[in-house]
């Protein structure tokens, strides 16, 4: 299986904070890679796909990037809302697998 | 929109079969190339990938479940289901239903993402 790691694992931010989260693939995925965002109590929800789109209705404030084994979420300027759990996911090959999360909490 | 359901036993005994199934509304199951999957997230912990299937009845397992999964489709029902046998405590989790959507196709194939998914529902595997 294809293992999943963020950094880091918890942050924390204050409002309007650029913000990034790094997700690192065990090998080389191209760019199947996704991003979720999970807030308590709740199922997750897409923000990026294919390492850097972003999914329709998400704020532009959300930007992804990378290629091969190295990638990165960035919140350019973080919200209130923005406040949550964010996974990475890899498409590269099944079992798809996740990291293990990075939470974001305000300072 | 698409919106998904799932619903089941919330309680289940340990050696016991789980079974979750999960109704699409809003639009048919069998439109466009999808698969469906299966995730499920103990409490306070990550997410796990269990498995997916296609209107063709194509499939794709995570072996860390050990062949202890199967995933149907009924399209006549715009339903797709889980069967978990043998359950343990370990399998107490929040499961979710999910759309698997085909992005880009790239040089592995399309890149797969979840772009629909369910609320979840507990299962607790418990005497």
């Amino acid at each position: 299986d294809i293992q999943m790691t963020q950094s880091p694992s918890s942050l924390s931010a204050s409002v309007g904070d650029r913000v990034t989260i790094t997700c690192r693939a065990s090998q080389s995925i191209s760019t199947y890679l996704n991003w979720y965002q999970q807030k308590p109590g709740k199922a997750p929800k897409l923000l990026i796909y294919t390492a850097s789109s972003l999914q329709s209705g998400v704020p532009s404030r959300f930007s992804g990037s990378g290629f091969g084994t190295d990638f990165t979420l960035t919140i350019s300027s973080l919200q209130p809302e923005d406040f949550a759990t964010y996974f990475c996911q890899q498409s590269y090959t099944t079992p798809w697998t996740f990291g293990q999360g990075t939470k974001a909490e305000i300072k | 929109q698409v919106q998904l359901q799932e619903t089941g036993p919330g309680l289940v005994k340990p050696s016991q079969t789980l079974s979750l199934t999960c109704t699409v509304s809003g639009g048919s199951i069998s439109s466009g190339s999808y698969y469906w999957s299966w995730i499920r997230q103990p409490a306070g912990k990550g997410l796990e990938w269990i498995g997916r299937i296609d209107t063709s009845e194509g499939t794709d397992y995570n072996p860390s479940l050990k062949g202890r999964v199967t995933i149907s489709i009924d399209t006549s029902r715009n339903q797709f289901s889980l069967k978990q046998t043998s359950v343990t405590a370990a399998d107490t989790a929040v499961y979710y239903c999910a759309r698997d959507a085909p992005g880009r196709e790239g040089y592995n194939g399309y890149n797969y993402y979840m772009d629909v998914w369910g609320k979840g529902t507990t299962v607790t595997v418990s005497s």
